[in-house]
């Protein structure tokens, strides 16, 4: 059972354009959001996180968004540089109970920027 | 650089064999969380440890097991392997536990044959 859904398993974006990644979760519990970053042969890379008792957070060229009423978040980098093809990871958290600190990841989604 | 290291970097085996995983966590982190990523099932926690106490479960097979040492690493126990178990498996660390960002190691890369 998946709670935490990429459904865009690829998106292509050229140098300089926004990137818009996005995420959907299933699980009302979660009360944390966390992006990760992942390049092949090496582990996911924290990016950005988002508390749920927010809608925004920023870092620079990454802006994480968060719609509860939805169950939907997105990351926005922008500019988008061609050092910023990864495959992009969401992950959610439940702030308490038994999977306290248990991440539920979503498939990813891999981010191409071409020159 | 996360900060978490792992060993070794890749395992190749045989069916029915048993191997042991390596993590230590950054410098001061409490909590080592492990997490397998097959092609199949995506990113799938397996379990964590905190202060050396088990900590949470997920789907972690009876095959497998874990502990965290009292200098907090923590070794992953795979045993009468299969070859579905062929996998990524990566181990990650945060300073306590719940609600907080998880730093990844490399992974080990596991190959049964």
């Amino acid at each position: 059972d998946q709670q935490v859904k990429q459904n865009s398993p690829s998106l292509s974006v050229q140098e300089g354009r926004i990137s818009i990644l996005n995420c959907d979760y299933t699980n009302s519990m979660f009360d944390y959001f966390l992006w990760y970053k992942k390049y092949p042969a090496e582990g996911p890379t924290f990016l950005i996180s988002i508390s749920s008792i927010k809608d925004k957070n920023e870092d620079g060229r990454f802006t994480v968004f968060l719609n509860k009423s939805a169950k939907h978040l997105s990351l926005h980098i922008v500019p988008s540089q061609p050092g910023d093809s990864a495959v992009y990871f969401c992950a959610a958290s439940e702030g308490r109970g038994s999977t306290l600190g248990r991440l539920y990841f979503g498939r990813g989604t891999q981010l191409t920027v071409w020159p | 650089d996360s900060g978490v290291t792992q060993t070794p970097k890749h395992l190749i085996t045989a069916t029915g064999q048993r191997v042991t995983l390596r993590c230590s966590p950054r410098s001061g982190d409490l909590s080592v969380y492990w997490y397998q990523q097959s092609l199949d099932q995506g990113l799938q926690f397996l379990i964590q440890y905190y202060n050396g106490e088990e900590r949470a479960k997920g789907n972690i097979l009876e095959r497998f097991s874990a502990q965290q040492f009292p200098d907090l690493h923590s070794e992953l126990n795979l045993s009468s392997l299969e070859l579905g178990d062929s996998a990524l498996y990566f181990c990650a660390s945060s300073a306590r536990t719940g609600v907080e960002t998880q730093y990844f190691g490399p992974g080990t890369r596991l190959l049964v044959l």
